[in-house]
Parts: C-alpha cells; structure tokens; sequence
C-alpha cells in the first residue's frame, strides 16, 4: 500500500531557483491538497484541488504554482524560490461519496531549505 | 472563520502517566473532528476522529469526545509510554468544505 508518494525527501535550493514538487496517489481519490508545515504555525493551506482539472488557492498560495496532471498526480511548483518558503511541505489526498474515510492521507512530507 | 485552537505544547510526562491534550473548536454547522500524530521524521497519521456530536473516537488508547455544548474534542490517554514522544494535531474539516483546518499541534515528550 503506497498511499500518499512525495518526492524527493529534502531539497536545497538557491534564492531565486525553482523546482517542482511531485506528489502521486494510488487510492482513487478525488481531492488533493499541498500544505506546508513551519514551526508553532501547524499546517497551512497552499493550494488544493477537489478533482481533476481543476485547482484552488488555499490560505498561503503565494509563490506557488500547482497542476493537477491526473487523477493520481498533484505537483508544487516554485518558480522563483525564496528564504521564506524554507518549510517541510506535506501533499495529502481525500476520497469522497458513501462510505469514505472523510480524513486525509498524508504523504511523508519533503524539507526543502532555501538559502 | 473557522479555527482550531490547542493548548500550547510542550507536554512532558513520565511513563505512565494520564495524557490530555486540549482542542477547541470554532466553526459554523457540523464539522468532523480530527487528531493526527506526527512522529519524529514522519507525515501525519490519523490517530481518531468523530463525525458528530457525542460521537467518541479511539484509536491505541488513546480517546476523544466530541462535545458539541463546549466546542470541544481533548485528547486523553490513560497510560502514556515513551513510544507516544510525538507531535499531535486537533483538526476541523467544515461541513461545507473539503479544507481540513489544523491546530496548531502539541509536542508530547515522555520520559522512561
């Protein structure tokens, strides 16, 4: 059982470069969704995407861009990366309809230092 | 809006010792209540929820109620071991969306 699959597991990075964060899920949901995690900050809302071919901004979507490739994939881009996007970033995915576990799925998280 | 609020952490027990961990909650309708455990290195795992009012969650002895009246969800656990040592978060997902809404997590530390 792969679940939620991120990659890669930690990234350094130079202000200023961009990268793309990949996200794949193997459980036929419908929703997934980015977060990133900063200490005494919990997780906030980056972007999400209820189904396929479609996306959504979340709490703190500046500096990122988002595609939704298929139902399986959800990948994070930073075009330009800052200092301040240093973060551990968590994808996470959803099913839906009659009997599904309304809780989420996280991946293993990917710590991405910007320096 | 909606909002989750946990008491600040750390929390260091000794082993054995009873656990709780607060959570209330602020938000419109019903929503499902939620808490997640991040061990040290790890993604998060669900650990329990409860859908409505009065249900109770468990998972691994550890318990929540939703309680509705005081907008409430504690974590208890009655005998904690060191293997709890992780991170806890309460969690909201709105009737009216599918955005999950975290606390702002508890670190738990329990010594031999």
């Amino acid at each position: 059982n792969a679940g939620v699959t991120q990659t890669p597991k930690f990234q350094v990075l130079k202000t200023g470069q961009s990268m793309t964060l990949q996200c794949a899920q193997d459980m036929n949901h419908n929703s997934m969704y980015w977060y990133r995690q900063d200490p005494g900050m919990g997780l906030r809302l980056i972007y999400y995407s209820a189904s396929e071919g479609t996306t959504d901004k979340g709490e703190v979507p500046n500096g990122y861009n988002v595609s939704r490739l298929n139902k399986r994939e959800f990948s994070l881009r930073l075009e330009s990366a800052a200092p301040s996007q240093t973060s551990v970033y968590f994808c996470a995915s959803r099913g839906a309809g009659i009997g599904a576990d309304y809780g989420y799925t996280f991946g293993s998280g990917t710590r991405l230092t910007v320096v | 809006g909606d909002s989750v609020t946990q008491m600040e952490g750390p929390v260091t027990l000794s082993e054995e010792a009873f656990l709780t961990i607060n959570c209330t909650y602020t938000a419109t309708g019903y929503p499902s209540l939620f808490w997640y455990v991040q061990y040290p290195g790890e993604g998060l795992q669900l650990l329990l929820k409860a859908t409505k009012a009065d249900d109770k969650g468990s998972n691994k002895g550890f318990e929540a109620t939703y309680r509705k009246e005081t907008t409430s969800f504690h974590l208890e656990k009655g005998s904690v071991q060191v293997s709890d040592s992780a991170v806890y978060f309460c969690a909201l997902l709105p009737s009216n969306t599918g955005k999950l809404i975290f606390g702002q997590g508890t670190t738990l530390q329990v010594k031999p």
